[in-house]
């Protein structure tokens, strides 16, 4: 069946930069549009970026850009997401997400999260 | 603030029914569609709706979606307590060029 299985917690200074992985499973990277999605503590969701390894485009939020770069490895059939310049507002779940085969947007899988503490 | 908006709580009894809103812009909900996701405490979202009203396999049908205009609506009937969790609406954003969020909704089963 699908799975998205993330990387592990990351503690991070301000400053740094950190790169979050995404491994997908039973189904190909190639086929599919893939979400970045975060969520601070306590807070509600917010959406950082797509890729598409087909076309190879990728879109992130205006708030992210030239902070944030979303790649992709087919031969592991794995995302990521790096976010540079890290400040504290940064801490949060990051989860990648699957957009499936509706009409629009619907994120039919998601990975597990993973949290990112920025902390000096 | 949330570009979609959605009331922060909601109750309701077990056995009740709760319906839950989503307000946006013609940018927005007023111009695509709409999906619904769930997120239980400590865990990733999961979907509910798309397509403003279709649910995914596995889904019961006490789990609803419409869409009128430039508002969306959830609603769940049956309410177990295994339902309390937050809700969010989320769609395309056409002015933004991004997804936007519901700020999420907070169920709670008395």
């Amino acid at each position: 069946q699908v799975q998205l299985v993330q990387s592990g917690a990351e503690v991070k200074k301000p400053g740094a930069s950190v790169k979050v992985s995404c491994k997908a499973s039973a189904y190909s990277l190639t086929d599919y549009y893939m979400h970045w999605m975060r969520q601070a503590p306590g807070q509600g969701l917010e959406w950082v970026g797509w890729m598409h390894p087909k076309s190879g485009g990728s879109q992130s939020e205006q708030k992210f850009q030239g902070r944030v770069a979303m790649t992709w490895d087919t031969s592991t059939n794995t995302a990521y997401v790096e976010l540079s310049g890290l400040r504290s507002d940064d801490t949060a779940v990051y989860y990648c997400a699957r957009d499936g085969v509706g009409t629009s947007l619907d994120f039919d899988y998601w990975g597990q999260g993973t949290l990112v503490t920025v902390s000096s | 603030q949330s570009v979609l908006t959605q009331p922060p709580s909601v109750s309701a009894a077990p056995g009740q029914k709760v319906t839950i809103s989503c307000s946006g812009s013609s940018s927005n909900i007023g111009s695509d569609y709409v999906s619904w996701y769930q997120q239980l405490p400590g865990t990733a979202p999961k979907l509910l709706i798309y397509d403003n009203y279709k649910r995914p396999s596995g889904i019961p049908d006490r789990f609803s979606g419409s869409k009128s205009g430039t508002s969306a609506t959830l609603g769940i009937t049956g309410l177990q307590t295994g339902d309390e969790a937050d809700y969010y609406c989320a769609t395309w954003d056409s002015s933004l060029s991004a997804v936007v969020f519901g700020g999420g909704t907070k169920l709670t089963v008395l």
